[in-house]
This record gives C-alpha cells, sequence and structure tokens, in this order.
C-alpha cells in the first residue's frame, strides 16, 4: 500500500505568515508523529498523536506551532506567525501502535520562512 | 529534550570495510534502540533495532552491539558498500513512546 504522504513536498512563505502542513499517514496507523529537521541536524520531536489525541507534545516549541488530528487519520500541523528559525524539513511518520513499532516516514515538507 | 550522543559526525569507509558507529545515552528509561537510515531527499527508514535485554543482534550485514552498563550501543556494517552511503541516526525510546534520535552519522563509502 501507499506510504505516509506529506504535502506540499516545499512551502515558502514570508516571514509573519500562517503555513498548514499535512501528513496523511499508512491506513490503520493508530500513531501519528511529528519532526522537525534542521540540516545536518537529527529529526526533533514535535509532537505525538495516539488516535484523535495528542499524547505527548512536550516537543513543540512554543505556541505558534499547533497540530491536530481530529479523525485519527490525517494530520495537520499549524504554524502562526512564521519566523525565519521555523525553516527546516518537517517530517511525519506513523506506525501500529507505538514507537516501538517501526516508524514509517513521509519525505517531508522543506519549510522556507523568508 | 533527553539526549542520545552519537558520533562520528561523519565517517568515511573503503568498500568492504567495516563501519562503526556509536551511540551512548544517560537516561535509564530508555528501552528500546533502533537504528534509521535516511538517504538525501528522503525520511528516516527503520535499519535494525533492539532491546537492552540483549547484546547483540545481527540483520544481515549490519549488527547492533549493546553495553547496557555503559549505557553504550554501536551499529557495525560489515562489508560495506557503497549503496550504504547514507545518514545514519541512532535512536532511542522511553517509557512515553517518545523517539529521540541522535545527530547522525554522514556514512560514505568510496569503491
Amino acid at each position: 500500500g501507499a506510504g505516509v504522504s506529506q504535502t506540499p513536498s516545499n512551502k515558502v512563505t514570508e516571514k509573519g505568515k500562517y503555513v498548514e502542513l499535512r501528513c496523511d499517514p499508512i491506513s490503520g496507523h493508530t500513531a501519528l508523529y511529528w519532526y522537525r529537521q534542521s540540516l545536518g541536524q537529527g529529526p526533533e520531536f514535535l509532537i505525538y498523536f495516539q488516535g484523535t489525541g495528542a499524547a505527548d507534545d512536550s516537543g513543540l516549541p512554543n505556541d505558534r506551532f499547533f497540530a491536530v488530528r481530529p479523525e485519527g487519520s490525517v494530520s495537520t500541523l499549524k504554524i502562526q506567525r512564521t519566523e525565519r528559525g521555523d525553516s527546516a524539513v518537517y517530517l511525519c511518520a506513523s506506525s501500529r501502535g507505538t514507537a516501538v513499532s517501526p516508524l514509517h516516514f513521509g519525505n517531508g515538507t522543506r519549510l522556507t520562512v523568508t | 529534550q533527553q539526549q542520545v550522543k552519537q558520533s562520528p559526525q561523519s565517517l568515511i569507509v573503503q568498500k568492504g570495510g567495516i563501519s562503526i558507529i556509536n551511540c551512548a545515552y544517560e537516561n535509564t528509561a530508555f528501552d528500546y534502540f533502533p537504528w534509521y537510515q535516511q538517504f538525501p531527499g528522503k525520511g528516516p527508514a527503520l535499519l535494525i533495532a533492539i532491546r537492552p535485554d540483549v547484546s547483540e543482534k545481527k540483520e544481515g550485514r549490519f549488527t547492533i552491539s549493546f553495553n547496557k552498563s555503559a549505557k553504550q550501543f554501536s551499529l557495525h556494517i560489515m562489508d560495506s558498500q557503497p549503496g550504504d552511503s547514507a545518514t545514519y541516526f541512532c535512536a532511542a525510546v522511553n517509557n512515553t513512546d517518545k523517539l529521540i534520535f541522535g545527530t547522525g552519522t554522514r556514512l560514505q563509502v568510496f569503491p
């Protein structure tokens, strides 16, 4: 079946604008993760959903970042008042149950804030 | 965030050689240790994983060695091939299901 799909693959926005990044997980996967990866760095945890609820949002850097997963499938990461420091690749991953199950990553959305 | 320390940052190996990447952690709540492989423009993909009750796990040319008392683990790639050239991340899962990544090792295998 299809893997994790992330759209758009690239997003360029101006400082101060609002952006939404979408993640379509593998069908049937209950767990969904968002990570942020800066150039030359490892993925940095942002938030983890189990079903519709955020099980752990401790990685969200501040209140400009918010994520939802209203029906337990597709998730949207929302960033308000974007800053140049938000520029990175945003990765989404899903798994059957927990992080002990393999995480299947999408190819990411490259966000550039000018 | 809880840390997983990884070294070296980059590694150059000749074809047929052994690639060794090391990781260390401090949080004893970590109970699952996967390695992910990432090619440019792609998301990371699970390569191999180990639990702390096992000292070694081997899958094909890839072996994880785990030292629980030292809180260290390593990835060994035997008979390294040019197709293994990628960035490798060690990672650890804690008791709240959070997967924490190391900083990555860029491996280049030359013919």
